[in-house]
């Protein structure tokens, strides 16, 4: 079956650097997304990575290692209003979207 | 650009009753939509695909006589919730692709059946 992990929940502190992995087993791989949840909100595109290697984008960036089936998305210089779920999505073989559970991420003061 | 809107933001009904939620894709045409669910504190759950033109495709579990579903065009898809009954009260939220990947999420519709 096709399979994505992520932890359920992370605590960070405001101004820290945090680091959210995502593991996953998909029949076929297209690329690996990551999307921001706000409660009570659709989710938002963070990042997208097909190849191998880390994608920076100002305060987030994304990496994968394809070979390891493994991504993360780090979050620096965190505010408070990076508290939210983040979820890793990888497309697979017939270009359908597997999500992941999503991790909430709780930044405190 | 990539623009995805959804109508109504948030609705309320009596139990028994339908509900059309709309989905548009405002500047793209997008050649799948994708209806989800969303409950409290929980994941997206993906409920079906649609195609324009053709018949959804539904996940296992999700009722299609209940949930119908119309991609009557390339810019507009919408999820009917038919007799509604309070377990159906979600966060239902719309995406549409176009080309191979990227899915652009609509704002979401919160249903309350009561």
């Amino acid at each position: 079956g096709q399979n994505i992990d992520q932890p359920t929940e992370m605590t960070a502190t405001e101004g820290a650097i945090v680091q959210i992995n995502c593991t996953y087993q998909t029949s076929g791989f297209n690329g690996l997304f990551w999307y921001q949840q706000h409660a009570g909100e659709a989710p938002t595109f963070l990042s997208y990575n097909v190849l191998d290697g880390l994608e920076e984008k100002g305060r987030f960036s994304s990496f994968l290692s394809r070979s390891k089936g493994y991504s993360y998305l780090l979050l620096k210089e965190l505010q408070m209003k990076d508290s939210a779920s983040y979820l890793c999505a990888v497309i697979d073989s017939n270009y359908q979207l597997i999500w992941g559970a999503g991790t909430k991420l709780i930044i405190k003061p | 650009g990539a623009v995805v809107s959804q109508h109504p933001s948030w609705v309320i009904c009596k139990s028994g009753t339908s509900v059309k939620i709309e989905c548009r894709s405002l500047d793209f045409q997008a050649t799948t939509m994708f209806w989800y669910r969303q409950f409290p504190k929980q994941s997206l759950m993906l409920m079906a695909t649609s195609n324009e033109g053709s018949k959804a495709t539904y996940e296992q579990g999700v009722e299609k006589d209940k949930f119908l579903i119309n991609h009557a065009s390339l810019t507009l898809s919408t999820l009917t919730v038919t007799s509604a009954h309070p377990e159906d009260s979600s966060f239902y939220i719309c995406s549409a692709r176009t080309g191979d990947y990227e899915q652009y999420f609509g704002p979401g519709t919160r249903l309350t059946v009561t």
